[in-house]
Order: C-alpha cells, then sequence, then structure tokens
C-alpha cells in the first residue's frame, strides 16, 4: 500500500530554515508529484507548492517564492521541503501529499503524516 | 487569486443528512475534490472529481456541483463523521491548488 513517512518534529529559531523529508514507498515514486500543504494550529489547509521527482520541476504558491525549495531524491525515493527566513508565522505541521492520476487537476490522494515546525 | 468559500460549522443529529457547501467563481468550471481531517490526523480524500467516491469511503458519502456552489452531502451521518471538511481545487489562472476555509462538522 502506499505510504509517505516524514521526518520528525523541528525547532527551529527565527530567521533559520528547515527541511522536511516525505519517503514514499508502494509506488513508483517518480511517477506522482509531491506537493506539500501546511496547517498552523486551528487554521485550515495551506498549499505550498508541488514538484515532480522525473524531472525536479516545480512550482510554488507565491506566498512562498523566494523562501521555498522543492527537491527529491529518486534513489531512496524521498521528497524534500525547504523553508527559509523562518517566522513564528510559519509554525505549522507541514504535510507531503501525493497527487493522483489525472494530472494538474488530480487529487491529493494519499497524504504523509505531518511533520510538526516550531519557530521559536 | 481565486478563494472557496465554506461555512465554518454545521451540525447534524445523528442518522439524518449533512451538507457541506463551498462556493466559488465559476466552480461549474472546475474540477472539486473534498478531504475529511480528524483532529491530529492528515487529511482522507472522500471525494474526488466532483463526485467520485475512492475505494472505502463508505456510499453515504457524495458530492454535486450546481451553478457556483459544489456540495459534500452525508447520509445517515454517524458520530464518527465527526470532523472538519475541506473542498480543494486546482485554479487554472494561477496554477494553485487552493483549498476551502474548512466546514466542521459536529455530530449532536
Amino acid at each position: 500500500q502506499v505510504q509517505l513517512v516524514q521526518s520528525g518534529a523541528e525547532v527551529k529559531k527565527p530567521g533559520a530554515s528547515v527541511k522536511v523529508s516525505c519517503k514514499a514507498s508502494g509506488y513508483i515514486f517518480i511517477s506522482y508529484d509531491i506537493n506539500w500543504v501546511r496547517q498552523a494550529t486551528g487554521q485550515g489547509l495551506e498549499w505550498m507548492g508541488w514538484m515532480n521527482p522525473t524531472n525536479d520541476n516545480s512550482g510554488y504558491a507565491q506566498k512562498f517564492q523566494g523562501r521555498i525549495t522543492l527537491t527529491s531524491n529518486p534513489s531512496i525515493s524521498t521528497a524534500y521541503m525547504e523553508l527559509s527566513s523562518l517566522t513564528s508565522d510559519d509554525t505549522a505541521v507541514y504535510f507531503c501529499a501525493r497527487l493522483g492520476v489525472g494530472g494538474v487537476i488530480a487529487p491529493f490522494d494519499d497524504w504523509g503524516q505531518g511533520t510538526q515546525v516550531t519557530v521559536s | 487569486s481565486y478563494v472557496l468559500t465554506q461555512p465554518p460549522s454545521v451540525s447534524v443529529a445523528p442518522g439524518k443528512t449533512a451538507t457541506i457547501a463551498c462556493g466559488g467563481n465559476n466552480i461549474g468550471g472546475k474540477i472539486v475534490h473534498w478531504y475529511q481531517q480528524k483532529p491530529g490526523q492528515a487529511p482522507v480524500l472522500v471525494i474526488f472529481y466532483d463526485s467520485d467516491r475512492p475505494s472505502g469511503i463508505p456510499e453515504r458519502f457524495s458530492g454535486s456541483k450546481s451553478g457556483n456552489t459544489a456540495t459534500l452531502t452525508i447520509s445517515g451521518v454517524e458520530a464518527g463523521d465527526e470532523a472538519d471538511y475541506y473542498c480543494q481545487v486546482w485554479d487554472s489562472s494561477s496554477d494553485h491548488r487552493v483549498f476551502g476555509g474548512g466546514t466542521k462538522l459536529t455530530v449532536l
């Protein structure tokens, strides 16, 4: 079965960067885009960006442009999200999610368990 | 940027039908997906491509669209359906994926 397993919780100082990993199993990693979504405590879901593990093409939400980098290492079926210049507003749970079949209009059909990032 | 609007909360008695609306400009021209999220858990896809159900999702969950509103309907609501529900689309103008603000479903 498809599984996305994320790295553990992080505590960072303001101004620092964080890198969260998302290890995929149960499917051919390079065949599906990985997206990243975050959720501040008590708030809704916020889409951050996508990346294609085949060619490392990526796209980012305008809000995060210049601060976010999405990459992958297909040899270990792992995607990464790096966010720089952290502030307290970046304190949230970060999820990776697999984009399903159907191109850009496809749903997120599997999700990682989430990684708590605290900026303090 | 494209905005999806959901009611913050919906309450329903067990066994009744819950309807959760998701409004957006020309949403009829977009594909809508719905996710269920329980406290402390990752979201789960419950309706995709407007009205399809993933395997394992009960038939009680259904989706529809009319005019500028997409709707998630849960019939015969059970206590275990209590969760936050989010609609989501891809906006071609911005090439961004967009979530609604979420609706907290309370089972009375």
